[in-house]
């Protein structure tokens, strides 16, 4: 069916520790997997996505990673400040595309 | 800003009244998506567009939820006899088929007492 798990739901680090948050999806076509930043009562933004035919992607402290014969995906952030604080959301399209399912949601706290 | 546009912010109605809120995507964007988002969950699929068709609407939305793009700009969605749990943010997105990555407009946030 339509699924896209995350873990963990929550999420706490020291400032300057790595973070990392696991998807996993169903649909072996989806081919594009963005993840989403929502702070407190504002909308989610997109911040880094990743194409099936590449393998890892990067920007600046952020990074993601995809397994496609797994089906995870990663999100990665190194070197943490109190501002990454917020919920993190990962996604995968669904029937060739026209849809992106959203996981749980993780809370990521990062203590100063 | 040319980001998406939703209107209104907040809404608040009285179960069994009908509400409308509207949309406007980035201009460019050929898909909207409408998505609704619960605390503590994460956006939850109701329907998408292609220009003024809609493609697909989520086998778990009432048929009191119903959604127009009619002339492939902006779009409509309305619910009517509004019940307690329709209470939620209402998100909507746009895209373009190019870029894939999908946009969020701030919002309306609805309660329904």
């Amino acid at each position: 069916g339509e699924n896209v798990e995350q873990h963990p739901s929550t999420l706490s680090v020291q400032e300057g520790d790595s973070a990392v948050i696991k998807c996993t999806y169903s649909d072996s076509a989806s081919n594009y997997f963005p993840w989403y930043k929502q702070e407190l009562g504002k909308r989610p933004q997109l911040i880094i996505d990743i194409r099936s035919n590449v393998g890892e992607k990067k920007d600046q402290r952020i990074a993601v990673t995809l397994n496609k014969t797994a089906k995870h995906f990663s999100l990665h952030i190194t070197e943490t400040q109190p501002e990454d604080s917020a919920v993190y959301f990962c996604a995968a399209p669904y029937n060739q595309g026209g849809k992106l399912i959203f996981g749980q949601g993780t809370e990521l706290s990062v203590k100063p | 800003d040319t980001g998406v546009s939703q209107d209104p912010r907040h809404k608040i109605t009285k179960r069994g009244q009908n509400v409308t809120f509207r949309c406007d995507p980035i201009s460019e964007h050929n898909r909207l998506y409408w998505y609704r988002q619960t605390l503590g969950q994460g956006p939850e699929f109701l329907t998408y567009f292609q220009n003024e068709a809609q493609l697909e609407k989520s086998r778990l939305l009432s048929d009191r939820f119903s959604a127009e793009r009619p002339k492939g700009s902006f779009s409509t969605l309305e619910i009517q006899r509004t019940e307690q749990g329709d209470s939620a943010m209402y998100l909507c997105a746009s895209s373009s088929l190019m870029d894939g990555g999908i946009h969020f407009g701030n919002g309306t946030r609805l309660t329904v007492t």
